[in-house]
């Protein structure tokens, strides 16, 4: 089946430095791209949309300028957090639809990226 | 895009069978049901998917009423390895794609 991975898992940092994580698609195309961030025991919130070749769409309440996306092609989105802080830290999930359909394309999970900063 | 209600948490035993309902009163025409599993520490994994009555796979069914206000997530005869967060998503088209919004979900545990 399709499979989106995630890297790296796991990642620890230094407050005030920068992360990328990385989530591709592995044998399917993704137009579309959708980033998550989770904290203990809470739900997934969604952080923004990704769309390969143009600009992120962002949610209400979080910072563009601190989480910069990247899709620069079909089967790579990229998150970076920049100027880490320790309340950045949580497990950051991406997405990936496969399938022309927006109502009915399936969704594929990556593993999630767990970021903790010191 | 429409909002969901399900119960917080659910206990179960081994062997039994498990409903889940979801409450999505102002779904719209368009919009599709699909539920996922996720494990603590990992990405949520696809169960099932619907837009009305019955659709059953190899892991649960899924049951829609006549009027979509709600749906039941059926699992049958539960393991212990299905402890876990199910959530129920509804949504559809829009200028952005399929945006997936995460309700609360429910805390499944099964016990031996």
């Amino acid at each position: 089946g399709a499979v989106v991975s995630q890297h790296p898992s796991r990642v620890i940092c230094k407050s005030g430095t920068s992360v990328k994580i990385e989530c591709r698609s592995l044998d399917f195309q993704a137009t579309t791209m959708f980033w998550y961030r989770q904290f203990p025991k809470q739900s997934l919130m969604l952080m923004a949309t990704s769309n390969e070749g143009s600009k992120a769409t962002y949610e209400q309440g979080v910072e563009k300028d601190k989480f910069l996306i990247n899709h620069a092609s079909l089967t790579l989105s990229t998150l970076t957090v920049t100027s880490a802080h320790p309340e950045d830290s949580s497990f950051y999930i991406c997405s990936a639809r496969r399938g022309s359909s927006p109502n009915t394309g399936e969704l594929f999970f990556g593993e999630g990226s767990r970021l903790t900063v010191l | 895009l429409a909002k969901t209600t399900q119960p917080i948490s659910m206990d179960s035993y081994e062997g039994q069978e498990v409903n889940i309902t979801c409450s999505h009163n102002n779904i719209a025409t368009n919009d599709y049901i699909t539920w996922y599993q996720q494990f603590p520490s990992q990405g949520p994994r696809f169960i099932i998917q619907g837009y009305k009555t019955k659709v059953t796979n190899e892991v649960a069914s899924l049951f829609i009423p006549a009027d979509r206000k709600s749906s039941t997530l059926s699992l049958p005869r539960v393991s212990l390895s299905d402890t876990a967060v199910y959530y129920c998503l509804v949504g559809g088209a829009n200028t952005g794609g399929f945006k997936t919004i995460f309700g609360a979900g429910t805390r499944l545990f099964v016990k031996a």
